[in-house]
């Protein structure tokens, strides 16, 4: 049973298109968090959601929207697709600060091909 | 200001060799993690070790242990005994307190390994 489970894992499409990624994670963690890991490798984070309230919003254009609709779900969706946004979308999750080590448990990414 | 510095980009070991992947970190924060990932080829995120800032003893876990001196800001990586499935990107992170009591981990650009036969 996959513990943060991550839809679709390719995704193939054309500039301007709109598109979500789905993220749900059955660890019972109160945080989670969308990262980008672009051609290079880097792995940036973008958005970070604890128990439905967004803490962080890193410097992310607006055509990137997260929603939360309960502690274990995570989407991303992204408007007006550019060639940029080529990457993998990395889900990962989190229990509380205070419970260590609070590492992070990865989804297996969402590769996104834009044309 | 980079966070996380890890300086080597790539690395070679012989197979059965020890190695050190370095990482340097930047925080004001006096409660901090860091930890290791492995990337191999097929994608997936792969926690290896942790080190808290508090932690007297450095961190191991099997053939990877944590070279932690937190005076000089460093949490070096060391496989020891290297194997071909070894090969993979690594990364340090760090996790640093936000106020609420949130955190956030932010990653270094990664060291990627082969290990020669």
């Amino acid at each position: 049973d996959t513990a943060v489970s991550q839809t679709p894992k390719y995704l193939v499409t054309q500039m301007g298109n709109d598109k979500s990624i789905k993220c749900e994670q059955n660890l019972g963690h109160d945080t989670m968090y969308w990262y980008k890991q672009d051609s290079k490798k880097f792995l940036k984070i973008m958005f970070s959601y604890n128990n439905k309230e967004l803490i962080i919003n890193e410097t992310v254009p607006n055509r990137f929207s997260p929603k939360s609709p309960d502690k274990a779900h995570l989407n991303l969706h992204i408007n007006s697709l550019e060639l940029g946004d080529s990457a993998v979308y990395f889900c990962a999750s989190s229990q509380d600060f205070h419970t260590l080590p609070g590492e992070l448990f990865f989804g297996e990414g969402s590769r996104l091909t834009v044309l | 200001a980079q966070k996380i510095t890890q300086t080597q980009p790539g690395m070679f070991v012989q197979e059965k060799e020890a190695v050190t992947l370095d990482c340097t970190y930047d925080t004001s924060d006096p409660s901090y993690g860091l930890f290791w990932y492995k990337q191999p080829s097929s994608g997936e995120m792969i926690f290896l070790i942790y080190q808290g800032s508090y932690d007297q003893q450095n961190a191991t876990e099997g053939r990877y242990s944590l070279n932690f001196q937190k005076a000089r800001k460093s949490a070096n990586l060391v496989i020891s005994a290297s194997q071909l499935g070894d090969s993979a990107m690594y990364f340090c992170a760090m996790r640093e307190g936000l106020s609420g009591g949130y955190q956030k981990v932010t990653f270094g650009t990664g060291t990627k390994l082969q290990v020669i036969p």
